[in-house]
């Protein structure tokens, strides 16, 4: 199984829609970090968490990284079609959180905004 | 832009070749990462580079191998390719822990 579970693989909204991706770790979070992909293109680094209860945000998109660290959720207000797109989740797993920037990556999950 | 470049873009080439893909990271950053994205495995991360010194190794076979030079950019070099080896590689680099990616060379093994 993944050590990082991103739910649900895909997801069909109609735009102005709010939706949410989650990502769950079978391990402490140390840092998570939310990246969107084009299909086919470099990742876009969206925002980094790191303490427990750390809420971000960026313009309609909001990340938050619960108490106990070990579940994010990206969520989207009023999306519209420049949102779609795949958005990863990545994080620090290892013990300690010594890992100096290398991640566990999600298998993402792939946006569609109708218009 | 993110400021890290890859080349090529694209890379075909034949089973049992040796390619090598290169990576500039940004200006300043000292740290580079190569991941691997395939449709099966998703997004692995492959090997670190700190200042030329190898900081950290993923699931990286040992037909591939990687170097950071005095100018701090990185080649990734993958030998005795094979069909699975067709992926999407990324080089990512960062000055304060947030990886920043590269646009990625895609390589197509026939």
């Amino acid at each position: 199984s993944q050590e990082l579970e991103q739910s649900p693989q895909s997801l069909i909204v109609q735009e102005g829609k709010n939706l949410t991706i989650n990502c769950t770790s079978s391990k402490t979070l140390y840092g998570l970090y939310w990246y969107k992909q084009k299909y086919g293109e470099g990742l876009i680094f969206l925002m980094m968490l790191q303490k427990g209860g750390e809420e971000k945000s960026h313009e309609k998109i909001t990340a938050k990284l619960d108490e106990k660290k070990q579940q994010s959720s990206l969520h989207i207000t009023a999306s519209q079609p420049s949102h779609a797109g795949i958005y990863l989740c990545g994080a620090d797993i290892s013990a300690g959180g010594t890992s100096y920037g290398k991640l566990t990556f999600g298998q993402g999950t792939i946006l569609t905004v109708h218009p | 832009d993110s400021g890290v470049t890859q080349t090529p873009k694209h890379l075909i080439t034949a089973t049992g070749q040796r390619v090598t893909l290169r990576c500039s990271p940004r200006s300043g950053d000292l740290s580079v990462y190569w991941y691997q994205q395939s449709l099966d495995q998703g997004l692995q991360f492959l090997i670190q580079y700190y200042n030329g010194e190898e900081r950290a190794k993923g699931n990286i076979l040992e037909r591939f191998s990687a170097q950071q030079f005095p100018d701090l950019h990185s080649e990734l070099n993958l030998s005795s390719l094979e069909l699975g080896d067709s992926a999407l590689y990324f080089c990512a680099s960062s000055k304060q822990g947030i990886p920043v990616f590269g646009p990625g060379t895609r390589l197509t093994v026939l």
